[in-house]
């Protein structure tokens, strides 16, 4: 099971964001982190718990390991208003955290 | 580059069966694991099925363990989802989504990219 906190957020532009998820399990760092914008695919920002995906901008950043992890944005922009999924992929099911919605203030 | 195209999808009785297709492109599909993910209407990702590169290995989440059945054609390189006496808790969009990377990588569980899905609604 994968808990993220908060379940929604508002924040400011310029703001520095956190997201948390929570492993009920060890699992390494063994997650990744999607973002899904409304009406859009979800598209992967980090694996690996803090490797940046090709293409993603570097106010993103991923830490954690074990069973506690964090999704930071450094400055919060207007285009990063979406939902923030994390998921686990120490091995099946590969089940996905509940979501956390992103707006702005 | 890859592609992934989901169909399949429509309006079906609650009881009823349908079978989802992903046809890939763009990659050495025989390569890759593969999943089928779910989002019902207004709700977050839900992870449904696995099946590895060779088609030997898969796993299904407890909601649809012994109802659905993923599988794959690596000489075309299309994935499958038969969905048997579905309920309408399985309404939601369905998405494929290739394992980032192949079968002679490890760790490579995650998912890049989605196809763009294909929406079943389960309805009398």
């Amino acid at each position: 099971q994968m808990t993220q906190s908060p379940s929604s957020l508002s924040a400011s532009v310029g703001d520095r964001v956190t997201i948390t998820c929570r492993a009920s399990q060890d699992i390494k760092n063994y997650l990744a982190w999607y973002q899904q914008k409304p009406g859009k695919v979800p598209k992967l920002l980090i694996y690996g718990a803090s490797t940046l995906q090709s293409g993603v901008p570097s106010r993103f950043s991923g830490g954690g390991s074990g069973t506690d992890f964090t999704l930071t944005i450094s400055s919060l922009q207007p285009e990063d208003v979406a939902t923030y999924y994390c998921q686990k992929y120490s091995g099946a099911p590969h089940t996905f955290g509940q979501g956390t919605k992103l707006e702005i203030k | 580059q890859v592609q992934l195209v989901e169909s399949g999808g429509g309006v079906v009785q609650p009881g009823r069966s349908l079978r989802l297709s992903c046809a890939t492109s763009g990659f050495t599909f025989s390569s890759y694991g593969m999943h089928w993910v779910r989002q019902a209407p207004g709700k977050g990702l839900e992870w449904v099925a696995v099946i590895w590169s060779d088609g030997n290995n898969k796993y299904y989440a407890d909601s649809v363990k012994g109802r659905f059945t993923i599988s794959r054609d690596n000489s075309n390189g299309t994935l499958y989802l038969q969905m048997k006496t579905l309920r309408a808790e399985d309404t939601a969009v369905y998405y494929c989504a290739k394992e980032a990377r192949d079968v002679a990588s490890f760790p490579r569980g995650w998912f890049d990219p989605w196809g763009q899905g294909t929406l079943v609604t389960v309805s009398s």
